[in-house]
């Protein structure tokens, strides 16, 4: 069954370094989305993503966040200068045209020391 | 904008029984999409059953029903026969019909099964 694939599964990075995270999607999804958990806390929306653009983002999602789908199977979500409060899991979602459902990755958890 | 309240942040049942976690939303729209999503110790988020607005019928997926009611704005989830590899985190969610479709999830329940 396919599914969508986020790598690193758990990442710990230095404050103020850059971190990208990655996702490969579903093959024929279209829709792509970012979304973050900080541990014990509900699940927020970051960013989504469609036709190479972004087509909405959240108050989260400040510039020190982008988003890339460089090479039209990877999905990445670039933090460049990484704070604490950053330390969360990150989910990777996609959905393909005319589906209600996202599926989700396995998530990356990203620790900022 | 569209809100989730889920009010129960712990549950237990006895392994077989029945039990329901309950959300509520708050929304002015017309058309959109309540999903629930199981986490796991994994944190993975997996889809256990989603409704459409427009439909009256509930969802039901196997021991997973829904009891949906749109007057009030509830979706609650009801997991029948359950099991111990039902113990996660459960996410109630909201799709809008319109836009970027984005969800909006509520804070979870957390459910413990006992043997």
């Amino acid at each position: 069954e396919p599914e969508v694939t986020q790598t690193p599964s758990h990442q710990v990075t230095q404050m103020g370094q850059e971190v990208i995270l990655r996702c490969v999607p579903i093959s024929n999804h279209l829709y792509f989305y970012w979304y973050r958990q900080i541990l014990g806390q509900k699940v927020e929306f970051l960013v989504s993503f469609y036709n190479n653009e972004i087509s909405e983002k959240s108050e989260i999602f400040d510039d020190q966040f982008s988003v890339e789908r460089p090479d039209g199977s990877n999905f990445t979500l670039k933090i460049r200068s990484t704070k604490l409060e950053d330390s969360a899991m990150y989910f990777c979602a996609s959905r393909t045209e005319g589906v209600t459902e996202a599926f989700f990755g396995q998530g990356t958890r990203l620790t900022v020391v | 904008a569209q809100t989730v309240t889920q009010s129960q942040p712990e549950m237990s049942v006895q392994e077989a029984e029945t039990v329901t976690l309950s959300c509520t939303y708050d929304t002015s729209e017309s058309d959109y999409y309540l999903f629930w999503y199981k986490q796991p110790p994994s944190r993975q988020m997996i889809l256990v059953i989603r409704q459409e607005a427009y439909k009256q019928q509930n969802a039901t997926e196997n021991r997973f029903s829904v009891n949906f009611q749109k007057a009030a704005k509830s979706f609650s989830l009801k997991i029948s026969d359950s099991q111990l590899g039902d113990a996660a985190m459960y996410f109630c969610a909201y799709r809008s019909g319109f836009g970027n479709e984005k969800l909006t999830f509520g804070t979870g329940t957390r459910l413990t099964i006992i043997p």
